[in-house]
């Protein structure tokens, strides 16, 4: 179980489009989305987290206007690129914990395979 | 969060037990220890978690110091495929509090 599944894999686009990333927690559901990135040789960055039916809480130096986070449903959250450029070329990963009723629990963030984009 | 230090790499034969350390020192006493690991190109894997009792699951064990200031993970016979990223995190409980990943131990399982 816990399984979180991102869409697409792979990405190649030219520098000036969108892209839209998705997250989707398979067989539970998840009040708490989380997005990552992750540069060559490097760690992951937390750029964001996703609350679903509200807005998202964006760390410090990520700009919320160039990547928009839509998490509509207990079980999907989206990451849209705009006006993508090469600069935003990267390792995007999800993550995502199960809902529990009191909104408090020690359980694990499961990750997706993330989401690797290239812009040309 | 508090912030963890771990060693940068470390090699281990495989069948031998591989032992990654992982420094927390000013943990606080609502922090969870959390161990993830990250195979090249993949997203992160969760291996194991635990607060200040020692751990066992069928992936790896997690001994946590009395203190709690610092915890070992140890995959008790390491193959080829155990060579990863590994990252030590810590958190306070709760399904909306974020991890932060440090830079992690690189393991290399060595013929």
């Amino acid at each position: 179980g816990a399984v979180v599944s991102q869409h697409p894999s792979w990405v190649i686009c030219k520098s000036g489009t969108s892209v839209k990333i998705e997250c989707r927690s398979l067989d539970f559901q998840a009040t708490t989305m989380f997005w990552y990135r992750q540069f060559p040789k490097q760690s992951l960055m937390l750029m964001a987290t996703s609350n679903e039916g509200s807005k998202a809480t964006y760390e410090q130096g990520v700009e919320k206007d160039k990547f928009l986070i839509n998490h509509a449903s207990l079980t999907l959250s989206t990451l849209t690129v705009t006006s993508a450029h090469p600069e935003d070329s990267s390792f995007y990963i999800c993550s995502a914990s199960k809902r529990f009723a009191r909104g408090y629990s020690n359980q694990p963030q499961h990750f997706g395979d993330g989401t690797r984009l290239s812009i040309l | 969060d508090a912030k963890t230090t771990q060693p940068p790499s470390m090699d281990c034969a495989e069948g031998r037990a591989a032992n990654l350390p992982c420094n927390h020192s000013t943990i606080s006493g609502n922090e969870y220890v959390y161990w993830y690991r990250q195979i090249h190109s993949q997203g992160p894997q969760y291996i194991i978690h635990g607060l200040k009792n020692n751990e066992t699951n069928e992936m790896a064990s997690l001994i946590i110091t009395e203190d709690r200031k610092s915890s070992t993970l140890i995959l008790p016979h390491a193959t080829l495929r155990d060579t990863a990223v590994y990252y030590c995190i810590v958190r306070v409980a709760g399904t909306g509090n974020q991890f932060y990943f440090g830079t992690g131990t690189s393991l290399t399982v060595i013929p």
